[in-house]
């Protein structure tokens, strides 16, 4: 079956500017995790849907940051007045109840000049 | 703060050698997951270890759960360039049910 997918896989924004990021995750999987990556590091955790709810976004950096999961699939990350520091790669991941697996797309480089 | 620390950062060796890539915490996991990532694409997941002691093996990779859940290691024998990649250790906290703590990574670079 199809795996998580993720749009666009590359942005290229101004600073200050409004950046969208979409995630759709694997067809039955209640949950979904949204990351962001630097160059050579791990996934940082930035926010847990679990369905349509957030379960925790105590990883978002502030509130610039923020993610919807309206009808409990696809997810959008939506980042405003984008800084150079938001450059990054985020990941988005999901995974089966019960499960700990966790699948990833291929993420969406993001980078804001 | 529950932190999981990989050793080395970063490992460059030739075709055939054998090395290990550690991760290391003080807090016990009820389960800790190895992934492997590429470059431009997410992580995947290689293997989970869950008891105290436990080795697992997949290929020229053996896996290992340190006796008190707290650390892991992965040694890689007669590494081939098609093991390079970056090496993420992701621990499972035994008070969370979905948050995973991750390591920063290894990169790896088998040189052929």
């Amino acid at each position: 079956g199809a795996g998580v997918s993720q749009t666009p896989s590359n942005k290229v924004t101004e600073k200050g500017k409004y950046v969208e990021l979409r995630c759709d995750p694997i067809s039955g999987h209640t949950a979904l995790y949204w990351y962001r990556q630097s160059l050579g590091q791990g996934p940082e955790f930035l926010i847990y849907f679990q369905g349509t709810g957030a379960a925790d976004d105590s990883g978002l950096p502030n509130d610039r940051f923020f993610a919807v999961r309206p009808e409990g699939s696809v997810s959008t990350l939506k980042i405003q007045r984008t800084e150079r520091g938001d450059s990054a790669v985020y990941l988005c991941a999901s995974r089966m109840p019960g499960e700990n697996e966790q699948f990833f797309g291929p993420g969406t480089r993001l980078t804001v000049l | 703060t529950q932190l999981l620390e990989q050793s080395p950062q970063f490992l460059s060796i030739q075709e055939g050698e054998n090395l290990t890539v550690y991760c290391n915490s003080s807090s016990v996991f009820s389960s800790l997951q190895w992934y492997r990532q590429e470059p431009g694409e997410g992580p995947v997941l290689l293997v989970t270890v869950v008891t105290g002691g436990e080795v697992k093996k997949l290929k020229r990779l053996t896996f290992q759960f340190g006796d008190a859940r707290k650390d892991s290691s992965l040694h890689i024998t007669a590494a081939q360039p098609g093991d390079t990649g970056l090496y993420l250790c992701a621990g499972d906290p035994k008070d969370s049910n979905y948050q995973l703590i991750w390591g920063a990574g290894t990169k790896l670079i088998i040189k052929p």
